[in-house]
């Protein structure tokens, strides 16, 4: 059974701070791993997709890495701003069976003005 | 283009009762699937639906199903409602599928708060 865990739970940093959350898996076998952000009270915002074949991506000021073979992501904030300030899901996809979707318990990033 | 369209966004239901919930996934999307975020468990997947065949299923007990329609429309539907289904239940849907898995990026709706009493 995948388990996915996110550290640390919660984060708060000054604006303008260069930060990095991370994810673990603990099955390696995964088709690909997805970074979501969610407000409160609102559904999940996609940021990054990773394909198992892949190493890393970027979008913007994000930038999120894969270790399939260690079980572990990283996803790398740079230069953070107050609106980023939200919670941050791990979430690792299996294919088939009961597993589906895994998601980690999140992140609660707050960044200070 | 639109998102995942999810309906109602709110509903207020009573033990023993019934609900359906409905989503629209994005355009050309066929694959859809649902979970169930509560702040003890987190977000906890339901099923998967591609092609109008279920083709995952979560941890969840038999109350819970699914369907998906031939425009790629899905349903969830809880019956015997229970207290502990008080939940934000959220649709997500995909653009493919190969293989035995899914192989694009998942896009969420807002999700449907259900309130159990």
């Amino acid at each position: 059974k995948q388990e996915v865990t996110q550290i640390p739970a919660a984060l708060s940093v000054p604006e303008g701070e260069n930060l990095v959350l991370n994810c673990s898996f603990t099955d390696s076998a995964i088709y690909n791993l997805q970074w979501f952000r969610q407000d409160p009270g609102k559904g999940l915002t996609s940021l990054l997709l990773i394909q198992s074949s892949q190493r890393e991506q970027t979008s913007g000021r994000l930038n999120a890495s894969l270790d399939k073979s260690s079980g572990r992501s990283t996803l790398y904030i740079a230069a953070s701003q107050p609106g980023d300030s939200a919670t941050y899901l791990c979430a690792v996809y299996s294919g088939g069976g009961a597993d589906g979707l895994t998601f980690g318990k999140g992140t609660h990033l707050i960044i200070q003005p | 283009k639109a998102g995942v369209t999810q309906t109602p966004r709110y509903l207020i239901k009573t033990r023993g009762q019934q609900v359906t919930l409905s989503c629209s996934p994005i355009s050309g999307h066929r694959s859809v699937s649902w979970y169930q975020q509560t702040p003890g468990q987190g977000l906890q997947f339901l099923f998967e639906y591609f092609s109008e065949t279920q083709r995952n299923k979560g941890n969840f007990p038999g109350r819970f199903s699914g369907r998906q329609f031939s425009n790629s429309r899905s349903e969830m539907n809880v019956s015997t409602l229970e207290l502990g289904d008080s939940a934000l239940y959220l649709c997500a849907s995909s653009l493919d599928w190969r293989g035995v898995g899914r192989t694009g990026e998942l896009f969420f709706g807002e999700g449907s708060r259900l309130t159990v009493l």
